[in-house]
């Protein structure tokens, strides 16, 4: 079957350095897709891995192990505006199906 | 910038009704997807389309269908609304290339009484 799992929640301090993890079982794997959706808006893109490895884009980065099936996404110097749903989503070859997972809420308190 | 636009943003509709949601995108998207948010369940694909006139089933279709008579626009249909339909609503799209992320409307919150 075709699976992603993440935290359900998750809490941080302002300044701080927090991990957001993902495993995915999916057939067919063709890349992994972080998204941030504020509460009543939108998901918004913020990034993609299909090779093993870090990529980094400001203060986030996200990482991926094909071999494991694993990924995480990494917020440092975090602020108030970043508490949202962090969502993980497994892209599947030979179409455009995306597998979403059911998203990771972070607080971030001060 | 891309814009996905949704009719509305909230909607309050009888059981049994027919009822129409609608999607636009300016980016000469190929794609567009209809999801719907579930506490818990994340995003899940109802329909999908990738091109005028094209749709395929995604992994929850009943109760619904879909049309997409020009290429901007996406609309979902539920045949007759039940309150287990009563949801979060997001329609999506993106380009023909398979690397590229999806690009969301802002939802329409769909209450079915």
């Amino acid at each position: 079957g075709q699976n992603i799992d993440q935290p359900t929640e998750m809490t941080a301090t302002e300044g701080a350095i927090v991990q957001i993890n993902c495993t995915y079982q999916t057939s067919g794997f063709n890349g992994l897709f972080w998204y941030q959706q504020h509460a009543g808006e939108a998901p918004t893109f913020l990034s993609y891995n299909v090779l093993d490895g870090l990529e980094e884009k400001g203060r986030f980065s996200s990482f991926l192990s094909r071999s494991k099936g694993y990924s995480y996404l990494l917020l440092k110097e975090l602020q108030m505006k970043d508490s949202a749903s962090y969502l993980c989503a497994s892209l599947n070859t030979g179409g455009f199906k995306t597998i979403f997972g059911a998203g990771t809420r972070l607080f971030v308190k001060a | 910038d891309v814009k996905v636009t949704q009719s509305s943003r909230y909607l309050v509709k009888r059981t049994g009704e027919k009822v129409f949601l609608e999607c636009v995108q300016d980016m000469d998207h190929e794609n567009m997807f209809w999801y719907r948010q579930d506490p818990g369940l994340g995003l899940r694909l109802i329909y999908f389309s990738y091109d005028v006139k094209m749709k395929e089933k995604g992994d929850i279709p009943e109760g619904y269908s879909v049309s997409r008579e020009k290429k901007e626009r996406f609309s979902l249909i539920l045949e007759s609304a039940s309150t287990n339909q009563t949801s979060m609503y997001l329609c999506a799209s993106t380009t023909d290339s398979s690397n590229q992320p999806q690009h969301f409307g802002d939802g329409t919150r769909l209450s079915i009484l």
